[in-house]
């Protein structure tokens, strides 16, 4: 079965500091990429994502990711975090075989420290 | 901008009552989703639908069943609630495969969160 890993479940930091939040897949046929972010009490709301074209992708608030498709990985990064940064951070896969859903990982905590 | 909407944010029930949650989208999305959101284990799909009267099973559908009458709503029905149904109910939206690329993003409602008691 198709799988979507999230290697930490929770990553302290402190602010200003840089932070990457790894993401690996489990296959490496065709692929479409998606970071989500859920603040406090809220729903999920689209980060950045990549369908085709230039690896590195930028998001939203600052924050990039990068498809590599040889290690099926996509890592997030941001070079600078804030203390609004602190949220709940999900990765998603979509296999490119038709009107399926996401495959979504467990979640990384970002907590950012001041 | 799209939006998604869940009939609560909070709901409080029985141990074998009857529980709705329903979901409203007002983007003309085919596909819909439920999911349910608990600590550690991230998000898990529950049922999902691709158009009106039609539903397809995700990873966890025992306990729950759904209804889709119209295109803008999605509803999911726990028959007889249990304590281990406790947890944050997510339904999201995306558009149909026939819309190209812009099909693969799902967008979310704020969430309920529901407790059995």
């Amino acid at each position: 079965a198709q799988s979507v890993t999230q290697l930490d479940s929770q990553v302290p930091v402190f602010e200003e500091a840089p932070v990457e939040l790894r993401c690996n897949y489990s296959s490496s046929v065709s692929v479409y990429l998606f970071w989500y972010v859920q603040y406090p009490n809220q729903g999920l709301q689209l980060l950045l994502k990549y369908l085709s074209g230039s690896t590195l992708v930028k998001g939203i608030n600052g924050f990039e990711a990068e498809f590599n498709k040889s290690q099926t990985s996509f890592h997030l990064r941001k070079p600078s975090v804030h203390i609004s940064d602190t949220a709940e951070y999900f990765c998603a896969v979509k296999w490119n075989s038709g009107n399926t859903p996401l495959v979504f990982g467990k979640g990384t905590r970002l907590s950012v420290i001041a | 901008d799209v939006k998604v909407t869940q009939s609560s944010r909070y709901l409080v029930k029985r141990t074998g009552e009857k529980v709705f949650l329903e979901c409203v989208q007002d983007m003309d999305h085919e596909n819909m989703f439920w999911y349910r959101q608990d600590p550690g284990l991230g998000l898990r799909l529950i049922y999902f639908s691709y158009d009106v009267k039609m539903k397809e099973k995700g990873d966890i559908p025992e306990g729950y069943s759904v209804s889709r009458e119209k295109k803008e709503r999605f509803s999911l029905i726990l028959e007889s609630a249990s304590t281990n149904q406790t947890s944050m109910y997510l339904c999201a939206s995306s558009l149909p495969l026939a819309s190209g690329l812009g099909h693969n993003e799902q967008f979310f409602g704020p969430g309920t969160r529901l407790t059995v008691l």
